[in-house]
């Protein structure tokens, strides 16, 4: 019973690039939540999404990042034009869905940007 | 809204000696707490949680953590320290039980002396 899979692990963009990150949830799982930590800092919120559905992005930045669990297939956490400040790990978590279930964390994809 | 402080970025343990790891949080609502370990470039693994209850949590590897309401805190404990416990600790708030959408504090890295 495989967890929650991101990939890639490691990811490079040069400045300016696009950045896709994606995440499988766990078999069954509906509700997927990306998290990122900066270096030396804790995680921070990011997105809360169902499938088809952003249900909280009050800690997506205004511009450049967008986020999507379409109906099929995995999340993604695209990051248009990066710059170095980008350059972070992003976890992915996801659960069953209502108010009485765990989140489970995938092992992060770590961006650098150069 | 609601904040998470851990107090100590680093902290230094022999091997046998207690740990204990402070965390206090601030919330409008009534929390649930977790204590989460991130182990070098691996996901979070939670290791214990307070939702309502019994104040004193048990968790996995033989750590525990004590809500208190009146001090509006969550330190986590284990009696003696083993080299295996190093790692970074987080502790996070959630209106939720389920752990969806986590307020993280900074983490502590726990380092184990031989």
């Amino acid at each position: 019973n495989a967890g929650v899979m991101q990939n890639p692990r490691h990811l490079v963009r040069r400045r300016g690039q696009e950045a896709r990150l994606r995440c499988s949830p766990m078999k069954g799982h509906s509700h997927v939540y990306w998290y990122r930590q900066l270096p030396e800092e804790g995680l921070k919120f990011m997105v809360y999404l169902q499938k088809e559905n952003i249900i909280d992005e009050s800690g997506m930045p205004k511009e450049r990042f967008s986020a999507e669990f379409p109906k099929e297939g995995p999340s993604i956490l695209r990051i248009q034009q990066v710059v170095r400040g980008d350059s972070a790990a992003y976890f992915c978590a996801s659960s069953l869905g209502g108010d009485n279930t765990e989140a489970f964390f995938g092992q992060g994809t770590r961006l650098t940007v150069v | 809204a609601q904040s998470v402080t851990q107090l100590g970025s680093h902290v230094s343990v022999s091997e046998g000696a207690l740990v204990l790891l402070r965390c206090n949080y601030s919330s409008s609502v009534p929390p649930y707490l977790f204590w989460y370990v991130q182990y070098p470039n691996q996901g979070l693994q939670l290791l214990l949680k307070y939702t309502t209850g019994a104040t004193l949590v048990k968790g996995i590897n033989g750590f525990e953590a004590e809500f208190k309401k009146s001090e509006t805190s969550f330190h986590l404990t284990k009696p003696s320290a083993h080299m295996s416990d190093a790692a970074e600790y987080f502790c996070a708030v959630s209106l939720y039980n389920a752990g969806n959408m986590l307020t993280f504090g900074g983490g502590t890295r726990l380092m184990v002396k031989p």
